[in-house]
């Protein structure tokens, strides 16, 4: 069936280090792709999204990179701050509307 | 401008009681969906409305579950008798977009059962 999944669970990277999340997803006629960051007792907070004609997106600091051909999703975090230690999750929204989430990335940011 | 909105924050149940969590999506946000987070996982999709229409209940796990959109504004998320395995953070999201868009999430419910 469909998924959407994180490679790593845990993520530790120093203050100031860039850091990069993963994520593959099997549904290969997805069009539309969103990160989440969430925050412990906090729903979900949007940070970047990139629709499947796109191969690349970038925001304030992160950037959002699909391969279609191996159905991958990164997002790259630069001059990684501890206010960005969080849950990450990317989320694929199928064409009924529902979002597909992946188990989720922790990101510690280490001072 | 105003969030998504969702209350109680907080709601500890005993076991067979039934409870109501309420959401308040952005307003004039054509979407609201509803979601299921167990501690430590993504979230999962329970239910879809489309203003007052719902479209998709596909993720309601029992009949216990119950969602309403009666005006198409605030949503109602009703769990009859429930159950340990009903603990979860409920979740509720909204979209300006007919179901393909941005979804803005609120701060969750988190459920006790005891």
């Amino acid at each position: 069936g469909e998924s959407v999944g994180l490679h790593l669970p845990t993520l530790s990277v120093q203050e100031g280090d860039n850091s990069i999340i993963n994520c593959a997803y099997s549904n290969s006629a997805s069009d539309y792709f969103i990160w989440y960051k969430q925050e412990s007792g906090k729903g979900p907070q949007f940070i970047i999204d990139i629709r499947s004609n796109m191969d690349k997106r970038q925001g304030q600091r992160v950037t959002v990179l699909l391969n279609k051909t191996v159905k991958h999703l990164s997002l790259q975090i630069a001059a990684t701050q501890p206010g960005d230690s969080a849950v990450y999750f990317c989320a694929e929204n199928n064409q009924g509307g529902k979002l597909i989430f992946g188990q989720g990335t922790e990101l510690s940011v280490k001072p | 401008g105003a969030g998504v909105s969702q209350s109680p924050r907080y709601k500890v149940a005993k076991r067979g009681q039934d409870v109501a969590l309420r959401c308040d999506p952005i307003s004039g946000h054509v979407s609201l969906f509803w979601y299921q987070q167990a501690l430590g996982q993504g979230p999962e999709f329970l239910t879809y409305f489309q203003n007052e229409a719902q479209l998709d209940k596909s993720g309601l796990p029992s009949d216990r579950f119950f969602a309403e959109r009666p005006e198409g504004s605030v949503s109602t998320l009703k769990i009859q008798r429930t159950q340990q395995e009903d603990s979860a953070v409920y979740l509720c999201a909204s979209s300006k977009d007919r179901g393909t868009g941005l979804q803005y999430f609120g701060p969750g419910t988190r459920l006790t059962v005891l």
